[in-house]
């Protein structure tokens, strides 16, 4: 199993320009989450979903981000535009697939710096 | 979810047993208490989990006792591979909808093991 994939794995970009972070996650798995780690703030939950379907935004920061899961094996974070302060690394978690407990499995994350 | 409190950094020596406490004093019925780990520039990973007693795999052994208000996760004889941030983590066992998905990661424990 190739475990959560995540693309691109490092993305420099510069102020006001539009950055599409991808995820797959691991194959038969229900939910998926999408992280930020930064050392002031540590790791927030911006949002996941069930089956496709966002369940909880709330850790979503601004109307600048947006997520979609088309798919059972696809999701995209989008930042638009991007600020300085975006930049973070992004992971990606999926879970599911009939296990006992609720442990999620983390992507390598996408380190994003805003210029 | 109930809050979690734990050291922010620890230090130790090769070959040493490394115990962190945790601290959760509202825990709910249904919680467990579920540890990650986190290596430089590798996404979390799922340790131990445990709801009572002590549970011991491969790893780690998770101590808890009887009124669950606090966890030890203990490390034995560590090695520098060990130098990580581990998360103690509260929350539902299963995937029970909203609710059930959902973890929240705190600031966790830095434990830098020296040679």
């Amino acid at each position: 199993d190739a475990g959560v994939i995540q693309s691109p794995r490092h993305e420099v970009t510069e102020m006001g320009q539009e950055v599409t972070l991808r995820c797959k996650p691991i194959s038969g798995h229900n939910s998926l989450f999408w992280y930020r780690q930064t050392m002031m703030r540590g790791l927030e939950l911006l949002i996941y979903f069930n089956n496709n379907v966002p369940i909880d935004d709330s850790g979503m920061p601004e109307d600048r981000f947006s997520a979609k899961m088309p798919n059972a094996s696809f999701s995209t974070l989008k930042i638009q535009p991007s600020e300085p302060r975006d930049s973070a690394v992004y992971f990606c978690a999926s879970s599911g697939g009939g296990t006992s407990r609720n442990e999620q499995f983390f992507g390598p994350g996408t380190r994003l710096t805003v210029l | 979810l109930a809050k979690t409190t734990q050291p922010i950094s620890m230090d130790s020596y090769e070959g040493q047993e490394v115990n962190i406490t945790c601290s959760h004093n509202n825990i709910a019925t249904n919680d467990y208490i579920t540890w990650y780990q986190q290596f430089p520039s590798q996404g979390p990973r799922f340790i131990i989990q445990g709801y009572k007693t002590k549970v011991t795999n491969e790893v780690a052994s998770l101590f808890i006792p009887a009124d669950r208000k606090s966890s030890t996760l203990s490390l034995p004889r560590v090695s520098l591979s060990d130098t990580a941030v581990y998360y103690c983590l509260v929350g539902e066992k299963q995937g029970l909808g909203a609710a059930g998905n959902k973890l929240t990661f705190g600031g966790g424990t830095r434990v830098l093991v020296k040679p």
